[in-house]
């Protein structure tokens, strides 16, 4: 069956550096998405992408965020300068319309 | 502002017993409702998706409802085993709005 893959599993990083984590969509879908779960919270949308270009953000989705879709499988997130506070578990999803999403494993990111 | 509330936070039941999880959101103009589980440190499956228009769905022992006039949702666990132990989470979307609005979640647990 199908499904989400994100690299890497875990990353740590330091304060200030810039981080890109990656993801496999499903390859027939069309909409890509990325959320993250501070430990302990809510899962909370950052932004989803459409037709190359950014359709929806969230308020945490500021300057030091931006995705790209480098080819035709890939789906990245880069986070320029990063804070303490994003230390998160970053989700990325897929969906082929804006309908039922389907998950990836996660990424673990830990800012030192 | 759609707020999606998920009671209890925590439930702990004998194997065999069959369950109700609920859930339940502030603003009714949703255009689906998604339920999802989470295992400790890992990524979200995708149990159940009902649209709008639709007043249940159901997959093997789990059953899902949606009332929109009453803003809640419920998910029913037949037959509850060790292996349904999770956490899991429902999910709004807006017919705005591509991004899912998850509550805070239930973390079950069944015990042998």
């Amino acid at each position: 069956e199908p499904e989400v893959t994100q690299t890497p599993s875990h990353q740590v990083t330091q304060m200030g550096q810039e981080v890109i984590l990656r993801c496999v969509p499903i390859s027939n879908h069309l909409y890509f998405y990325w959320y993250r779960q501070i430990l302990g919270q809510k899962v909370e949308f950052l932004v989803s992408f459409y037709n190359n270009e950014i359709s929806e953000k969230s308020e945490i989705f500021d300057d030091q965020f931006s995705v790209e879709r480098p080819d035709g499988s890939n789906f990245t997130l880069k986070i320029r300068s990063t804070k303490l506070e994003d230390s998160a578990m970053y989700f990325c999803a897929s969906s082929t319309m804006a309908y039922e999403q389907y998950f990836g494993p996660g990424t673990r990111l830990t800012v030192t | 502002k759609q707020e999606v509330t998920q009671i209890p936070a925590a439930l702990s039941v004998p194997e065999g017993e069959n369950l109700v999880l609920n859930c339940s959101f502030t603003d009714s103009a949703i255009y689906n409702l998604q339920w999802f589980r989470q295992d400790p440190g890992k990524g979200l499956t995708s149990l159940l998706l009902i649209q709008s228009s639709q007043r249940e769905q159901t997959s093997g022992r789990l059953n899902a409802s949606l009332d929109k006039s009453s803003g809640r949702s419920t998910l029913y666990i037949a037959a509850s085993q060790p292996g349904d132990s999770a956490t899991y989470l429902c999910a709004s979307q807006m017919d705005s709005s591509y991004k899912l609005i998850f509550g805070s979640g239930t973390r079950l647990l069944v015990r042998p």
